[in-house]
């Protein structure tokens, strides 16, 4: 069974750019969580997404920044016109169920290095 | 608001010396507690996990108690390998909550042979 699997695992923009970072969650799971490290700090929660729905997006900047799952393919997590300031490790996590149920171990990728020049 | 905080690194021990990573945490309410562990260019691993006051969580050695008095869920293990080297994350989630994990800043351990 394939974890989650992020790409890229290093992507490198220039102020302005555009970034995508794509995270396809474990087989079978259908609550996706993007959250933000950056340097010597801890993770940041950003937003929880189940199939095709937002769910809480309260971690995410309100400008530049966009998320989504799709009924099918990866989800997307976009930020546009980056900034050196979203220079940071990008992480994705998957649960099979909403959290709380008992089944609620998060799965996390490996993460989207983003530089930003 | 909610909090964790978590001793600061690096920790630095020899092989077979014993642990201890403090953290203790703010929260209104029952929260969840968790350990994770990251290996270096990884995502987080959950390593154990206690969902109320005085639960043990227990993996791999390593343990951990939800003191509810203290506010704390310190991270032990007796005897430390050199492959437990990492950067290990105390966090906290409420019940029944989205999977909002709030996390500690992380500390970095250093397993020396």
């Amino acid at each position: 069974n394939a974890g989650v699997m992020q790409n890229p695992r290093h992507l490198v923009r220039r102020r302005g750019q555009e970034a995508r970072l794509r995270c396809s969650p474990v087989k079978g799971h259908s609550h996706v969580y993007w959250y933000r490290q950056l340097p010597e700090e801890g993770l940041k929660f950003m937003v929880y997404l189940q199939k095709e729905n937002i769910i809480d997006e309260s971690g995410m900047p309100k400008e530049r920044f966009s998320a989504e799952f799709p009924k099918e393919g990866p989800s997307i997590l976009r930020i546009q016109q980056v900034v050196r300031g979203d220079s940071a490790a990008y992480f994705c996590a998957s649960s099979p169920s909403r959290v709380g149920t008992g089944k609620d171990v998060l799965h996390f990728g490996n993460g989207t290095r983003l530089t930003v020049t | 608001g909610d909090s964790v905080t978590q001793m600061e690194g690096p920790v630095t021990l020899s092989e077979e010396a014993f642990l201890t990573i403090n953290c203790t945490y703010t929260a209104t309410g029952y929260p969840s507690l968790f350990w994770y562990v990251q290996y270096p260019g990884e995502g987080l691993q959950l390593l154990l996990k206690a969902t109320k006051a005085d639960d043990k969580g227990s993996n791999k050695g390593f343990e951990a108690t939800y003191r509810k008095e203290t506010t704390s869920f310190h991270l032990e293990k007796g005897s430390v390998q050199v492959s437990d080297s990492a950067v290990y994350f105390c966090a906290l989630r409420y019940s029944g909550n989205t999977g909002k994990l709030i996390f500690g800043q992380g500390t970095t351990l250093q397993v020396k042979p």
